[in-house]
């Protein structure tokens, strides 16, 4: 059964810094790793997807890593604004269903 | 383009009573799937549809029942309400593993509390 672990849990830091959040999952063998965005009383939006075959995605002041054989994946946020204030999940497809982490709740102070 | 809508937005259920949490997706989407999300927890799987007709269990699927007869739509019944339903529940709907766009697209949220 896979696990998918994200730590820490919350994160809080100054406007302008970088941001770097992390996701661990327990089988390699998967299809592709989704990072999310979920924002209080919201639904869930697609930030960036990983193919198996992939080692990175980047979209803007978005940069996601995946190394499969570790099992782990690295969201990094450039420059980051108070309107990334938000609950940041990863997931993993390995069985056409997608395993979720808990998330990271991050926080940026103006 | 509305994506994926769910309805309705918040509900409070009375225990043992029933309801129908209907979702709705207009992007042709073969695959849907219903999650259920705790505080401070992941997202757990409850039935997922590969399209119309065809549905299977997920990770929670004790105490749902879902239906699927076509493309566009995929309604969750709750039977018999338990408090330990109280949770908010999502649905998304994707193109195949392995497609071209397959990013999971979600809707808002119903926020459902059985009391």
């Amino acid at each position: 059964k896979q696990e998918v672990t994200q730590i820490p849990a919350a994160l809080s830091v100054p406007e302008g810094e970088n941001l770097v959040l992390n996701c661990s999952f327990t089988d390699s063998a998967i299809y592709n790793l989704q990072w999310f965005r979920q924002d209080p009383g919201k639904g869930l939006t697609s930030l960036l997807l990983i193919q198996s075959s992939q080692r990175e995605q980047t979209s803007g002041r978005l940069n996601a890593s995946l190394d499969k054989s570790s099992g782990r994946s690295t969201l990094y946020i450039a420059a980051s604004q108070p309107g990334d204030s938000a609950t940041y999940l990863c997931a993993v497809n390995d069985d056409y269903k997608l395993s979720f982490g808990a998330g990271t709740t991050v926080t940026v102070r103006a | 383009n509305a994506g994926v809508t769910q309805t309705p937005k918040f509900r409070i259920l009375k225990i043992g009573q029933s309801m129908t949490l209907q979702c709705t997706q207009d992007m042709n989407h073969n695959y849907m799937y219903w999650y259920r999300q705790d505080p401070g927890m992941g997202l757990k799987l409850i039935y997922y549809s590969v399209g119309a007709g065809i549905t299977d269990k997920g990770e929670v699927p004790n105490g749902y029942n879902v239906s699927r007869s076509t493309t566009e739509d995929f309604p969750l019944r709750l039977e018999l309400a338990a408090p330990s339903q109280t949770s908010v529940y999502f649905c998304a709907s994707s193109y195949p593993p392995g497609s071209e766009g397959e990013k999971l697209f979600f809707g808002s949220g119903t926020q459902l509390s059985v009391l």
